[in-house]
């Protein structure tokens, strides 16, 4: 079965420090993938996301991600994060199932990312 | 702002109670999804409703019922429900099934007694 696995469940870091949250699938093939930030007591909302072309997807708030196919990895990253970045980051893919469709989108587990300024 | 609405926001229920949860979208889309997010797990996919037709059913219990009377609204309607359904039920849309960016609601908060 089609699996996304994110490597760390807590991250706490200071301010102006370097992000870098893991995510892999498990499948080959074409596949679409996401990362999704849940602020404190807000709704889950998407950061960026990769259908194809430039492998470096850029996406809201300074954010980055990088799909190495190779690796079947989307890690997200940040080159300084703020104190606001504190929330809880969902990666998610979805395979491609001929046609124009995609199958269902699986999330990962999550990864809590705490900033202290 | 997302716009897709959830309500009630908060709900406690009693395992003999019946209830509806309800999901508004206002963007025009064709694809609907209930999802589940508990505590250390990953969200879950529950049903999935494109063009008012369900196209999905994650092997939900029966307890929980989907209702899609058009594009713009989705329904869960729950009976008889155990301690451990209480959860996060967050609804999304998207224009299409699948090969669209999902919007989603603030979600549910459920806690059954």
């Amino acid at each position: 079965a089609q699996s996304v696995s994110q490597h760390n469940h807590h991250v706490i870091l200071s301010e102006a420090a370097s992000l870098e949250l893991g995510c892999n699938y498990s499948y080959g093939g074409t596949v679409n993938l996401f990362w999704y930030v849940q602020y404190p007591g807000q709704h889950l909302q998407l950061l960026l996301k990769y259908f194809s072309g430039d492998p470096l997807v850029k996406g809201i708030k300074g954010f980055e991600a990088e799909f190495i196919k190779s690796k079947f990895s989307f890690n997200l990253r940040k080159p300084s994060v703020q104190w606001s970045d504190t929330a809880e980051y969902f990666c998610a893919a979805a395979v491609y199932a001929g046609g124009t469709s995609y199958g269902k989108l699986t999330f990962g587990q999550g990864t809590i990312l705490t900033v202290h300024p | 702002e997302t716009g897709v609405t959830q309500t009630p926001r908060h709900l406690v229920m009693g395992m003999t109670n019946k209830k509806s949860l309800k999901c508004e979208q206002h963007l025009g889309h064709n694809a609907m999804y209930w999802y589940k997010q508990s505590a250390k797990k990953p969200l879950e996919l529950m049903f999935v409703y494109n063009f008012k037709e369900q196209t999905e059913n994650n092997s939900v219990p029966s307890r929980f019922s989907p209702e899609c009377p058009n594009s713009s609204h989705l329904f869960l309607h729950l009976h008889t429900l155990q301690p451990e359904d209480s959860a996060l039920y967050l609804c999304a849309s998207s224009r299409l099934q699948g090969t669209d960016t999902q919007y989603f609601g603030p979600g549910t908060r459920l806690t059954v007694l």
